[in-house]
């Protein structure tokens, strides 16, 4: 079983929805990250969550550590928002541990 | 601001080869981490150096080796290259643990 999960895999949408991509980890953490990733590569780092919840124009990320889980909130989704997001944990034991990746679609 | 600059962008080598990539971290910036991602494995991290000291390693052979310079530069050395070695290596730089991450655009590296 994967330390970091993520869901779902990959994610279809309309232009306008409200859009959740969940995370669950099995280790300690000490930090959580998401990141986007356009086609081409290029990585983008959102958010970095030790507690509670950070919000930065359409997107929104919560952690529950009691829960071992977080969530990336997209609302009012657009067609630029079509990425993947990565969500990545550093262990207690200071390593980076990477979950699969969602793919998100979104179409006009 | 200049971003991470990761050199070079495209690499095409044979199988048994070495190769060298660069990563320029942000001006200010002293950790630079390095991850390499593949369609089957995802994303995986290399190693993580801040001051010129390795922090840490991800679970990868010895063959995959890096440095960090006095101007926190970073280069990784993959020696004796292997065909599942083809991937998007990517380095991040950030002003230390646990501050978030700055990612290069990456160097794609081909063995044949």
């Amino acid at each position: 079983k994967n330390e970091v999960e993520q869901s779902p895999q990959n994610l279809t949408a309309q232009e306008g929805e409200f859009i959740t991509i969940n995370c669950s980890y099995s280790v300690g953490i000490s930090a959580l990250h998401w990141l986007q990733q356009h086609p081409g590569g290029g990585i983008v780092s959102l958010f970095m969550l030790s507690s509670g919840k950070k919000k930065h124009g359409r997107l929104i990320a919560t952690i529950n550590i009691q829960e071992k889980h977080s969530s990336l909130h997209i609302t009012a989704s657009h067609p630029r928002d079509s990425a993947v997001y990565i969500c990545a944990v550093r262990s207690d034991t200071d390593k980076l541990i990477f979950g699969t990746g969602t793919r998100l679609q979104v179409f006009p | 601001k200049a971003g991470v600059t990761q050199t070079p962008r495209y690499l095409i080598k044979t199988r048994g080869q070495q190769v060298t990539l660069s990563c320029s971290p942000i001006s200010g910036h002293r950790s630079v981490s390095w991850y390499q991602q593949t369609p089957g494995q995802g994303l995986q991290f290399l190693f993580e150096y801040f001051s010129e000291t390795q922090r840490n390693k991800g679970n990868f052979p010895g063959r995959f080796s890096g440095r960090q310079f006095s101007n926190s530069r970073s280069e990784m050395n993959v020696s004796t290259l292997e065909l599942g070695d083809s991937a998007l290596y990517l380095c991040a730089s950030s002003l230390g643990p646990p501050k978030s991450y700055t990612f290069g655009s990456g160097t794609r590296l081909t063995v044949v």
